[in-house]
């Protein structure tokens, strides 16, 4: 049990489907991140929330919308998305951003028809 | 371009060999560097942090070395169990607080 839980674990979406992923760290941690993991390719740094502040956006189109309503909880809203967005999502969390140990969640795997 | 690179992408070792895992990154200007594993389908399991002004880290069976002049780490496993396999990911934050992962070496222990 890492402390990072994920919800759905799994998730199938229509390009015009609107869906959110949700983060949850029971860690006391300060710092979350959203990662894309596509097949064949490096882990993708997301988002970076500090705070619950933004901190990091790495160029993500719009179509992918964070929320981070307290440090405990973290979202990512879905709207129209294209299957190559299909994907393992992962959240993780950390005590301070990035120079500390991040622990990760499950991920979410996300299929977009 | 800040990279970091695992090869080979994958290894397979019969069980109780001793292996050692390999991360080359392209610039020497690092805050840290951490080994992950990755079970299939899961998240990802930190195993060991290495700050920039350290050589080396140990935990139990792994030990991770660290050399920022010729850009490489490397991860030992002692003894290998089949329980190890999984595939193993390098991660450098760099010095403009850049993260990047390499795309991994994928283990298999043969028992």
């Amino acid at each position: 049990e890492t402390g990072v839980t994920q919800t759905p674990r799994h998730l199938v979406m229509g390009m015009t489907n609107k869906k959110s992923l949700k983060c949850e760290q029971h860690l006391g941690h300060n710092a979350m991140y959203w990662y894309k993991q596509s097949a064949k390719k490096p882990l993708e740094l997301m988002f970076v929330y500090n705070f619950k502040e933004q901190t990091e956006n790495n160029s993500v189109p719009s179509r992918f919308s964070p929320e981070c309503p307290n440090s405990s909880h973290l979202f990512l809203h879905l709207h129209t998305l294209q299957p190559e967005d299909s994907a393992l999502y992962l959240c993780a969390s950390s005590l301070a951003t990035l120079v500390e140990t991040q622990y990760f969640g499950p991920g979410t795997r996300l299929l977009v028809l | 371009k800040q990279e970091v690179t695992q090869i080979p992408a994958a290894l397979s070792v019969p069980e109780g060999e001793n292996l050692v895992l390999n991360c080359s990154f392209t610039d020497s200007a690092i805050y840290n560097l951490q080994w992950f594993r990755q079970d299939p389908g899961k998240g990802l399991t930190s195993l060991l942090l290495i700050q920039s002004s350290q050589r080396e880290q140990t935990s139990g069976r792994l030990n991770a070395s660290l050399d920022k002049s010729s850009g490489r780490s490397t991860l030992y496993i002692a003894a290998s169990q089949p329980g190890d396999s999984a595939t193993y990911l390098c991660a450098v934050l760099f010095g403009n607080e850049k993260l990047t992962f390499g795309t991994g070496t994928r283990l298999t222990i043969i028992p």
